[in-house]
């Protein structure tokens, strides 16, 4: 149980659209979703925090209005990313969690590469 | 400032062998403490977990050990094989308001295990 998936895997665009991120968990709601972002060969930076219906947190530093993030149902998360440059090339992980869980169940990550 | 040091940041061992990767914190209000692992291009699994109530966790091959008073804990990786080759995160969170645990995570060990 507790698996979490991601759409898509891989995605390649160019400079200056916009490209959104799906999460969901495939069998337990998911009253807190998380999403990370990780360079290579280095540890997850977290970048928000999202309860169901509720707006996003966001880590300090993260831009909210370039990595938008919806959290409208118990299983479904969305990272948007906005107008994205060569810079926002990273590796986008969500995470999931039960309400009282101790344990976040992670996706298995989105490559993406703007040229 | 980082709360969770992890180390060594990377580590060599023969297959049989046994990996060793030690954390500390500073924080004393974390109370769980996760391992993760991570093989390229995919997102982090849980491996193993432990609560400070107790001093040591085995599950198979791996072991949690855990010191409250010096506030460190470690993965141990006994036989260790080539598949356990991958990149191993240590956590630590505070129970959050709201029934979240938000976990700080290490820097990562990378794990190579020769054959």
């Amino acid at each position: 149980g507790a698996v979490v998936s991601q759409h898509p895997s891989r995605v390649i665009c160019k400079s200056g659209t916009s490209v959104k991120i799906e999460c969901r968990s495939l069998d337990f709601q998911a009253t807190t979703m998380f999403w990370y972002r990780q360079f290579p060969k280095q540890s997850l930076m977290l970048m928000a925090t999202s309860n169901e219906g509720s707006k996003a947190t966001y880590e300090q530093g993260v831009e909210k209005d370039k990595f938008l993030i919806n959290h409208a149902s118990l299983t479904l998360s969305t990272l948007t990313v906005t107008s994205a440059h060569p810079e926002d090339s990273s590796f986008y992980i969500c995470s999931a969690t039960g309400s009282g869980w101790e344990t976040q169940y992670f996706g298995p990550g989105t490559r993406l590469l703007v040229l | 400032q980082q709360q969770v040091k992890q180390s060594p940041q990377s580590l060599i061992v023969q297959k049989g062998g046994i990996s060793i990767i030690n954390c500390a914190y500073e924080n004393t209000a974390f109370d769980y403490f996760p391992w993760y692992q991570q093989f390229p291009g995919k997102g982090p699994a849980l491996l193993i977990a432990i609560r400070p109530d107790v001093s040591e966790k085995k599950e198979g091959r791996f072991t949690i050990s855990f010191n409250k008073s010096a506030k460190q804990f470690s993965l141990h990786i006994m036989d260790s094989q080539p598949g356990d080759s991958a990149t191993y995160f240590c956590a630590a969170s505070p129970y959050a308001s709201g029934g979240s645990y938000i976990p700080t995570f290490g820097r990562g060990t990378s794990l190579i295990v020769h054959p």
